[in-house]
């Protein structure tokens, strides 16, 4: 697609449950990033791919947290034992460039709420 | 640490009208990029204006434009000729030269009344 791509779009987990984010970037995108939006909030970092490297990992908030781009295209964040505290928005940006010069195109959002 | 503030929560302009948004930052670091993005209801975010710090000169795209004050620590945004479309959630973000993170300030809401 021409676009950044989120799924799922919406997910409701009962806590405890494990979820499994999946963002698609813009074909030969070197970069790409998952930041967290808490409701009313500003996007916070959460980590950063160059090709399937994660060379920043220090904004997941513990241990339940995990991302991985393993052929250095598709990135899934996962959360295990969901916790009501880990509700918000989650999005995925890709950037055609490494380093932090490069325009960071967005996705929609994969809004999580947990139960 | 560096940090973004908006301290608008909330801005309202009548359609056609000029607004100007608020946006501060603080860094020790003096290579840095200056963005404000557009989020509409969709939640995508959409890049409307840069500002690399060793600039002087305001970045203009067509109706939007920045007043930078790099000593001031002060980016903010003006939007001329308000249109309906303009409403949206406005975030300031900040990327430092050395880091790949953005740090976004917690946004301020913009009404446009017809």
């Amino acid at each position: 697609g021409a676009g950044v791509s989120q799924s799922p779009r919406y997910k409701v987990a009962k806590r405890g449950q494990d979820v499994a984010l999946r963002c698609d970037p813009i074909s030969g995108h070197v970069s790409l990033f998952w930041y967290q939006q808490a409701l009313g909030q500003g996007p916070e970092f959460l980590t950063y791919f160059q090709n399937e490297a994660q060379l920043d990992k220090s904004g997941l908030p513990s241990d339940r947290f995990f991302a991985e781009r393993p052929e250095g295209s598709v990135s899934t964040l996962k959360i295990q034992r969901t916790q009501q505290e880990d509700s918000a928005v989650y999005l995925c940006a890709s950037s055609p460039v490494q380093g932090p010069t490069g325009e960071l195109f967005f996705g929609e959002g994969s809004r999580l709420t947990v139960l | 640490a560096q940090t973004v503030t908006q301290s608008q929560p909330e801005m309202s302009v009548q359609e056609a009208e000029t607004v100007t948004l608020s946006c501060t930052y603080d860094t020790s670091e003096s290579d840095y990029y200056l963005f404000w993005y557009k989020q509409p209801p969709s939640r995508q975010m959409i890049l409307v204006i840069r500002q690399e710090a060793y600039k002087q000169q305001n970045a203009t795209e067509n109706r939007f434009s920045v007043n930078f004050q790099k000593a001031a620590k002060s980016f903010s945004l003006k939007i001329s000729d308000s249109q309906l479309g303009d409403a949206a959630m406005y975030f300031c973000a900040c990327r430092m030269d050395s880091s790949y993170k953005l740090i976004f300030g917690s946004g301020t809401r913009l009404l446009v009344r017809p």
